[in-house]
């Protein structure tokens, strides 16, 4: 596979479920992220992991718990969350310190809560 | 702080024509990257264009083209020859180039094209 890899692609949760939201990249970048995009917002930066570090947490709620193991992996660690977090999610990923900054992104997961 | 402004929440262009889709800029820091992105329904962004802010030459990829006006701070997307294609909605972004900025891309609110045959 190339490129970066969301899962699932759809989700449906309760407010009171535990779930993940997985992103894998294919391309040797060294950062990665997590942006939330509601209906009629612009997208919002959530998280930032560069090398594995998280350098970035954009005043996000406890509710949400990013997780980046390696360079090429991220989670996203969802509990007791609101409807109004129902939105679409996009991971990212990005070659950090060569010049063009250029950002990769995954086709999303379309979440629902209930 | 970063902003970017799209202030065209929606445009309609005719098949084969070309339409420009406005975005604005501000920024303190005297180098940046500007990109747009394409967005179908799908939900996934795809990269159309970049531009650096000390590229000197307006960028071209196919058939669109960034129109880079530095001292007024736009970067106004034209996409030349639309398609039925093409019909989706479209994003501004920037990300300032400071070591304290890594992984800052900052987005607009997007313009909703809509190609008509």
């Amino acid at each position: 596979e190339t490129g970066v890899t969301q899962t699932p692609r759809h989700l449906v949760m309760g407010m009171t479920n535990k779930k993940s939201l997985k992103c894998e990249q294919h391309l040797g970048h060294n950062a990665m992220y997590w942006y939330k995009q509601s209906a009629k917002k612009p997208l919002e930066l959530m998280f930032v992991y560069n090398f594995k570090e998280q350098t970035e947490n954009n005043s996000v709620p406890s509710r949400f718990s990013p997780e980046c193991p390696n360079s090429s992996h991220l989670f996203l660690h969802l509990h007791t969350l609101q409807p109004e977090d129902s939105a679409l999610y996009l991971c990212a990923s990005s070659q950090e310190g060569k010049g063009y900054y250029g950002y990769t992104f995954g086709s999303g997961t379309r979440l629902t809560v209930v | 702080a970063q902003k970017i402004t799209q202030t065209q929440p929606g445009m309609f262009v005719q098949e084969k024509e070309a339409v420009t889709l406005d975005c604005t800029y501000d920024t303190s820091d005297q180098s940046y990257g500007l990109f747009w992105y394409k967005q179908p329904s799908s939900g996934e962004m795809i990269f159309l264009i970049y531009q650096g802010s000390y590229d000197e030459q307006n960028a071209t990829e196919g058939r669109y083209s960034l129109n880079f006006q530095k001292a007024r701070k736009s970067a106004n997307l034209v996409i030349s020859a639309s398609q039925l294609g093409d019909s989706a909605m479209y994003f501004c972004a920037m990300r300032e180039h400071g070591s304290s900025n890594t992984g800052k891309l900052i987005f607009g609110q997007g313009t909703t094209l809509q190609v008509k045959p």
